[in-house]
């Protein structure tokens, strides 16, 4: 199993530009997240999905959208860039809310807005 | 709302020292607590997590973390660190109560051992 895959792993972005950043899993997960990390603040969530066609915002949702046409695929799309969205970007996936909680993490987008 | 408090930002030690990392957390009701570990240029990996039962909990490479409810903390520990365990801990919590079942990250503990 791949796990949780994301693409690009770079990317630097002049202000204004848009840019979707994809995210796959192989593990059947129901629920799905993108965090945002930025030094020193540990991951903060931005969107999740419990299931194909139901997303939601999470705790800093602003100026990314996200779709949710599959189960194993969450793409985050960024519409208007701007230098405060540069960080790293991690998709996450859980099997289920009610079991568990532990979510799997991909290997993150290194995102630059200039 | 809930938060999560790591007290250390960064924390550097020589090989073989003790390893004691400290997490709070403010929510009273049933929470479920995790630590994640980021070693340099990789993504976030389970350290190891508490969900009920014996508070002390073990995870992988030797690390351990106490529940300790009255308290309101999960704090990790490991007897003799190794310079392969330089990386940065992260403290997490997910409650019971929360309509998602997203985790809260505390800001993260920078660990540097020293060979």
């Amino acid at each position: 199993n791949a796990g949780v895959t994301q693409t690009p792993k770079f990317r630097i972005l002049k202000i204004g530009q848009s840019m979707t950043l994809q995210c796959t899993q192989d593990m059947n997960h129901n629920y799905m997240y993108w965090y945002r990390q930025d030094p020193g603040m540990g991951l903060k969530l931005i969107y999740y999905s419990v299931g194909a066609g139901i997303t939601d915002k999470g705790e800093v949702p602003n100026g990314y959208n996200v779709s949710r046409s599959t189960t194993e695929d969450f793409p985050l799309r960024l519409e208007l860039a701007a230098p405060s969205q540069t960080s790293v970007y991690f998709c996450a996936s859980s099997l289920d809310r009610a079991t568990s909680y532990e979510q799997y993490f991909g290997p993150g987008t290194r995102l630059t807005v200039t | 709302a809930q938060s999560v408090s790591q007290h250390n930002h960064h924390v550097i030690l020589s090989e073989a020292a003790s390893l004691e990392l400290g997490c709070n957390y403010s929510y009273g009701g049933t929470v479920n607590l995790f630590w994640y570990v980021q070693y340099p240029g990789q993504h976030l990996q389970l350290l190891l997590k508490y969900f009920s039962g014996d508070p002390l909990v073990k995870g992988i490479k030797g690390f351990e973390a106490e529940f300790i409810k009255s308290k309101f903390s999960f704090n990790l520990r490991k007897p003799s660190v190794q310079w392969s365990d330089t990386a940065e801990y992260f403290c997490a919590v997910t409650t019971n109560g929360g309509s998602q079942g997203n985790l809260i990250f505390g800001k993260g503990t920078k660990l540097s051992v020293k060979p």
